[in-house]
């Protein structure tokens, strides 16, 4: 056990739905980042989080929204889905700058 | 994007050999950091190598950082077939001042024979 929790582990849902992924990061760490990790594009950034605020934001399409709540916990909003947003979505925290990532297991998200 | 490229694509060794992965990048960074992905799995921290630093060794890993070059290679010792796993380089670029995103590379699939 990492220390960062995602729910669900796994996904399925039909295209044009809405689903929400929710990351629990590990316990003092004020920055969440959020990250897709498909076959074809590898490990490409999000957005990040740091305490309740947005600090960055990466290749994140208009349909995804994220939020990072007052316990620190955050969510990843995915709207009108389409079949190419199936991947692994992945939920990071850190403490300090400069320090490593302590990542989530992964939500597996499948559009069909 | 891809900051950076990790080389060889995939790596085929037999348990106890040494193997090494390259990872090149393209901007001046802060540090740059090793991960190691079991298949379809969270991604595990291996070490973290400052800007000012050539060299670091932890346990069966060493690493070093030419900056020069944009460059840093990962040598695992006496392989064994639980190091198989895809490793991805990291890099916290300078420009980043204000947030620490990480861009990872395309990673590199270690297979260790038995």
């Amino acid at each position: 056990d990492s220390g960062v929790t995602q729910t669900p582990k796994h996904l399925i849902t039909a295209t044009g739905q809405r689903v929400t992924l929710r990351c629990s990061p590990r316990s003092g760490d004020l920055s969440v980042y959020w990250y897709q990790q498909s076959l074809d594009q590898g490990l490409q950034f999000l957005i990040q989080y740091y305490n309740g605020e947005e600090r960055a934001k990466g290749n994140i399409l208009e349909r995804f929204s994220a939020q990072q709540f007052p316990d620190l916990h955050s969510e990843l909003n995915l709207s009108s889905l389409e079949l190419g947003d199936s991947a692994l979505y992945f939920c990071a925290s850190s403490g300090h700058t400069g320090e490593s990532y302590t990542f989530g297991s992964g939500t597996r998200l499948t559009v069909v | 994007s891809q900051q950076g490229e990790e080389d060889p694509q995939a790596l085929s060794i037999q348990e106890g050999e040494n193997a090494t992965m390259n990872c090149s990048y393209k901007t001046s960074i802060n540090n740059l950091q090793w991960y190691r992905q079991n298949s379809g799995r969270g991604l595990v921290h291996l070490i973290l190598i400052r800007s000012n630093e050539r060299e670091k060794h932890s346990g069966r890993l060493r690493v070093t950082l030419d900056t020069s070059k944009k460059s840093s290679s990962l040598l695992i010792t006496a392989s064994r077939a639980a190091d198989t796993a895809s490793y991805f380089c990291a890099t916290d670029d300078e420009a980043n001042f204000g947030n620490e995103k990480l861009t990872f590379g395309t990673g590199t699939r270690l297979t260790i024979i038995p």
